[in-house]
């Protein structure tokens, strides 16, 4: 069975700062795998879907990465900024033929500090 | 303006009581996902539509129910046999060609009084 891990659970930088956020997964037979952000009581906002051929996908401040055989990926942020601060959840796919479910992992909390 | 809905915003129950949420997407998306988040906690597969007419259980179906009768639409039921379901509920679509990316609805927070 899939298991996702996020860690560090909570996080808080200052200003300016680059924030590193890391993902690890158990089984790597994965479909692609989705970053996404949620603020408090909302849904969430999918930043980056890196399919499982690719290495990297980059949007502005953001970069993630993905090491398939070694089951991580990481989620760049560059110079981070207050309104940065939220959830960063990450969830892959398992293979298609499974309906394309995703698992969860249980979020970083971020807090950039001005 | 496509995009995912869900209503209500805010739902209350009392024990004993079915409430049925509502998630409409205008995306033409073929598959629909029901997903409860508990605080603090990532987010838990119930219930998943890859085609009218279908759906599949996810790792928490016990004490919910859905229909895909239309391809815009997925309700999803809790009914009284659901022990613990004060959580919020977020529905997402995605399609069933390319990337496969999911999108989610704004959620459903559901409190049992």
């Amino acid at each position: 069975k899939q298991e996702v891990t996020q860690i560090p659970a909570a996080l808080s930088v200052p200003e300016g700062e680059n924030l590193v956020l890391n993902c690890s997964f158990t089984d790597s037979a994965i479909y692609n795998l989705q970053w996404f952000r949620q603020d408090p009581g909302k849904g969430l906002t999918s930043l980056l879907l890196i399919q499982s051929s690719q290495r990297e996908q980059t949007s502005g401040r953001l970069n993630a990465s993905l090491d398939k055989s070694s089951g991580r990926s990481t989620l760049y942020i560059a110079a981070s900024q207050p309104g940065d601060s939220a959830t960063y959840l990450c969830a892959v796919s398992g293979p298609r033929a499974a309906g394309n479910k995703l698992t969860f992992g249980g979020g970083t909390r971020v807090l950039v500090k001005p | 303006d496509g995009g995912i809905t869900q209503s209500p915003k805010y739902l209350f129950r009392k024990e004993g009581q079915n409430v049925t949420l509502s998630c409409e997407q205008n995306l033409n998306h073929d598959a629909m996902y029901w997903y409860r988040q508990d605080p603090g906690q990532g987010l838990r597969l119930i219930y998943y539509s890859q085609i009218v007419n279908d759906f599949q259980k996810g790792d928490i179906a016990e004490g919910y129910s859905v229909s895909r009768e239309k391809k815009e639409s997925f309700p999803l039921t809790v009914t009284s046999a659901q022990k613990n379901p004060t959580a919020f509920y977020l529905c997402a679509s995605s399609p069933s060609r390319g990337s496969n990316e999911q999108f989610f609805g704004p959620g459903t927070r559901l409190t049992v009084l």
